[in-house]
């Protein structure tokens, strides 16, 4: 079985903080995404990489940055965590682009205070 | 408006009730993807089609590529089906971009 894992469930950082959200995958897959789900939003890409080192911005990339030093790990950064950054964060991965379904971690809920 | 459209937002049912979501979406696509998540946050594949029809237990889907239409059914419904369904399109190849709809929330009672 595929295994996307994030290293928190919940976290509570205060307004200012630099936030680090870490996701790993044990399937040696090329591409790893970063979303964030609001009510009523639904998912929203925020950074995509195709391969280590390698990075695309999704559609709500402001006030985030990705690393992706090796293939299985993939971090979201937020430089400076605003309230509005307040959500619930899914991290996925899949084999390679084509149609191949992604695989997603059990979420980090972030609140910022 | 939305380039993935779902109905109905919530749905209440009965166990043992037959069920229906919608999903429909405005853009071209190589394949929709039915995704189900449970409270807590973790998220499932469910299914991916391009074409006709999947059956996996008592959950079907299908998709009609010319109305742009996709629908998920659960048979006999039962309260751990309760879940949010997700409905996401790919677009074409050449693109990493999944598309989501805002789902429909499910609620199965005894």
């Amino acid at each position: 079985d595929v295994k996307v894992t994030q290293s928190s469930r919940y976290l509570v950082k205060r307004t200012g903080e630099k936030v680090f959200l870490e996701c790993v995958q044990d399937m040696d897959h090329e591409n790893m995404f970063w979303y964030r789900q609001d009510p009523g939003l639904g998912l929203r890409l925020i950074y995509f990489s195709y391969d280590v080192k390698m990075k695309e911005k999704g559609d709500i990339p402001e006030g985030y940055s990705v690393s992706r030093e090796k293939k299985e790990r993939f971090s979201l950064i937020l430089e400076s965590a605003s309230t509005n950054q307040t959500s619930m964060y899914l991290c996925a991965s899949r084999p390679y682009e084509g149609g191949e379904t992604q695989y997603f971690g059990p979420g980090t809920r972030l609140l910022v205070l | 408006k939305n380039e993935v459209e779902q109905s109905p937002q919530n749905l209440t049912a009965q166990e043992g009730e037959f069920i229906t979501i919608n999903c429909s979406y405005s853009v071209g696509i190589s394949a929709l993807h039915w995704l189900q998540q449970h409270p807590g946050g973790g998220i499932v594949s469910l299914f991916m089609l391009s074409s006709g029809k999947k059956k996996h237990g008592r959950l079907i889907a299908t998709i009609n590529i010319q109305e742009k239409h996709s629908s998920l059914h659960i048979t006999a419904s039962h309260p751990r089906d309760s879940a949010v369904y997700i409905c996401a399109v790919i677009r074409p190849s050449g693109t990493y971009k999944y598309i989501f709809g805002t789902g429909t929330r499910l609620k199965v009672l005894a």
